[in-house]
């Protein structure tokens, strides 16, 4: 079955440190894979997707199919990071049905 | 603006109640979903709909059905409401073509006591 898994609940770190939150996936086809943010008292949104390969507010995340993973990576973390921060894999293109994992809340120390 | 709008932010009510909650998007989607978010669960999908009077179960469907009359518009019902289902759901849509980006509504915290 389909699964995303986030193993750590809460990730503290200090400000200009390097963040990776960590996502694994297991999925028998070609994954679609996602990270989602909701910042305090805000919508959760989309913060990037492994096939636009972008950068978004400094952080990035590569598909590495040969691990399975897709984590999430900045080099110096910012207070403003801070967030619950979702992994989520499309089950079938185009569909939009999306598998999320358990979250990950991001502190950022000044 | 894109919007989702779901009507009740916070609802209490009791075991056996018949609950609804209610979203609309603004954005002409095609496809809608309701997610439930518990601390240390994440989301999980409870119903989806793909088009009017369309609907699929997620993978937590039992207790909850969903009604999609217009397009616009995409309501979960609690036919009795149970203290399992205090929770936080989320609505969220998006337009048909596979591009990963849902817009979710703010969410309706229920609590039933």
């Amino acid at each position: 079955a389909q699964r995303v898994t986030q193993p750590e609940k809460l990730l503290s770190v200090f400000k200009g440190a390097p963040v990776e939150l960590k996502c694994n996936y297991s999925y028998s086809g070609s994954p679609e894979l996602f990270w989602y943010v909701q910042y305090s008292r805000q919508r959760l949104q989309l913060l990037l997707r492994h096939i636009s390969r972008e950068s978004i507010k400094g952080f990035t995340a590569d598909l590495n199919k040969g691990e399975t993973s897709f984590h999430l990576k900045k080099p110096f973390a910012q207070e403003e990071d801070s967030a619950m921060y979702y992994c989520a894999l499309s089950e079938t293109y185009n569909t939009d049905k999306l598998i999320f994992g358990t979250g990950t809340r991001l502190q950022v120390f000044p | 603006d894109v919007k989702v709008t779901q009507s009740s932010r916070y609802l209490v009510k009791r075991t056996g109640e018949k609950v609804f909650l209610e979203c609309v998007q603004d954005m002409d989607h095609e496809n809608m979903f309701w997610y439930r978010q518990d601390p240390g669960l994440g989301l999980r999908l409870i119903y989806f709909s793909y088009d009017v009077k369309m609907k699929e179960k997620g993978d937590i469907p039992e207790g909850y059905s969903v009604s999609r009359e217009k397009k616009e518009r995409f309501s979960l019902i609690l036919e009795s409401a149970s203290t399992n289902q205090t929770s936080m759901y989320l609505c969220a849509s998006s337009s048909l073509g596979g591009t990963g980006e849902l817009f979710f509504g703010e969410g309706s915290r229920l609590t039933v006591l």
